[in-house]
């Protein structure tokens, strides 16, 4: 099983500030086959970034992601009031089974 | 607008087995570009992906949940749904109903169900 760890836990910020949050495996994922989610209170999570850097439908150009093999990055350019919320990262290479991260809570400064 | 409804019972006891049907309304489960999965959340355990299948009813599950689990798709009534056997507290979580693609970088979830909480409790 590939394990998936975000950091930091809990980052703090203004809006308009710029967000970096980080997903590292514990081993490669293959094809860069990751995911970055938003999940607000009471709500589902909802996609953001597919294939490490491609933006779902929808999904404003200020997030973006980067990044290969074990290490992967959401930057969000400047923050929003609306994008404080908790973000996960997922991989969904060819090593069964699909995985989270244990997910970065994004809370206003 | 794709959306997709999880419904089943809130409380199982334990050994008992767990049953969620997830409706999905505004496109048809039978496409080909998708696949048809269930993951769920607990404080415990954070977000874990259970299986998939298409419509096709290939599947593919956790390993670690495979001996417990069957997802299922009846296109008639474009749903699918989720047996987990043998359930214990640990199994208590909310349970999404999730859509993702059938290739390559477009596995990823990008319908999910609202969830829909299964406690497990005598």
């Amino acid at each position: 099983e590939i394990v998936l760890t975000q950091s930091p836990g809990t980052l703090s910020l203004s809006p308009g500030e710029r967000a970096t949050l980080s997903c590292r495996a514990s081993q490669s994922v293959s094809r860069s086959y990751v995911a970055w989610y938003q999940q607000k209170p009471g709500q589902a999570p909802r996609l953001l970034i597919f294939g490490a850097s491609s933006r779902a439908t929808g999904i404003p150009d200020r997030f973006s992601g980067s990044g290969s093999g074990t290490d992967f990055t959401l930057t969000i350019s400047r923050l929003e009031p609306e994008d404080f919320a908790m973000y996960y990262c997922q991989q969904y290479g060819s090593s069964l089974p699909y995985t989270f991260g244990q997910g970065t809570k994004l809370e206003i400064k | 607008q794709l959306q997709l409804q999880e419904s089943g019972p809130g409380l199982v006891k334990p050994s008992e087995t767990l049953s969620l049907i997830c409706t999905v309304s505004g496109g048809s489960i039978s496409s080909s570009d998708y696949y048809w999965g269930w993951i769920r959340q607990s404080p415990g355990k954070g977000l874990e992906w259970i299986g998939s299948s298409y419509y096709s009813g290939s599947t593919f599950y956790n390993p670690f949940l495979k001996s417990r689990v069957t997802i299922s798709v009846d296109t008639s009534k474009n749903q699918f749904s989720l047996r987990l056997s043998s359930v214990t507290a640990a199994d208590t979580a909310v349970y999404y109903c999730v859509r993702h693609g059938s290739v390559g970088a477009t596995k990823a979830a990008d319908y999910w169900g609202q969830g829909t909480l299964v406690t497990v409790s005598s």
